[in-house]
């Protein structure tokens, strides 16, 4: 079945660069999204990739996918304490003709 | 142009109850779509309505359903309320099916006591 993975945390210093990775599993994918949620709120579009590109660049946000690998990643330049949020990765694919989302990875960025 | 506008914010039933909410999707689009969010099974997809027919659907019981009008407005029902059915409700509208992404409410909070 689809299946779309993220680590649960990620820690960095405000300034730094996050890298946020997901996995997913259906080959058939063919937009892949990454959304942020803060608290109390819905989820918030930021970017997104299809399938036949491999980068894509949106002011600070670097998104990254191998499809050989089915791996997903997106980098904020200069990480500020308001990108403090929760980061889901998900993914539309042919098979299920559904926009799957992935766990979610909590960003925490220390003043 | 207006967001995805869903109501109410918050709403607290008794186990055994219904429930019904809204959705308002952004003028234009056609596709809206329901999900699940809870600390413990994340983000989970309930059904899709597109043109007023559901065209997808969730692995959830018969106790959820949804509809939508010619004017694209959603609306969720949840009868027979249980305690597990506790959960944050987002709605998502696109423009179609396929090659749009999806725009996101700010969520119905429900809680069952």
């Amino acid at each position: 079945g689809e299946d779309v993975e993220q680590s649960l945390f990620l820690s960095v210093r405000e300034g730094d660069s996050s890298v946020i990775n997901c996995t997913y599993t259906d080959s058939s994918s063919t937009y892949l999204y990454w959304y942020k949620q803060e608290p109390g709120a819905g989820l918030q579009l930021l970017t997104y990739i299809f399938s036949n590109m491999d980068m894509k660049q949106d002011q600070r946000l670097t998104v990254l996918l191998n499809k050989k690998d089915k791996h997903l990643s997106l980098r904020i330049a200069d990480t500020q304490t308001g990108d403090s949020a929760i980061y889901f990765c998900a993914e539309w694919g042919l098979s299920y003709q559904k926009v799957t989302f992935g766990t979610g990875t909590k960003l925490q960025v220390i003043p | 142009k207006a967001g995805v506008t869903q109501t109410p914010r918050y709403l607290i039933k008794t186990r055994g109850q219904q429930v019904t909410l809204s959705c308002s999707p952004i003028s234009g689009h056609r596709s809206v779509s329901w999900y699940q969010q809870t600390p413990g099974q994340g983000l989970q997809f309930l059904f899709e309505y597109f043109s007023e027919t559901q065209r997808n659907k969730g692995n959830f019981p018969g106790r959820f359903s949804g509809r939508q009008f010619s004017n694209s407005r959603s609306e969720m029902n949840v009868s027979t309320l249980e305690l597990g059915d506790s959960a944050l409700y987002l709605c998502a509208s696109s423009l179609d099916r396929r090659n749009s992404p999806l725009h996101f409410g700010n969520g119905t909070r429900l809680t069952v006591t």
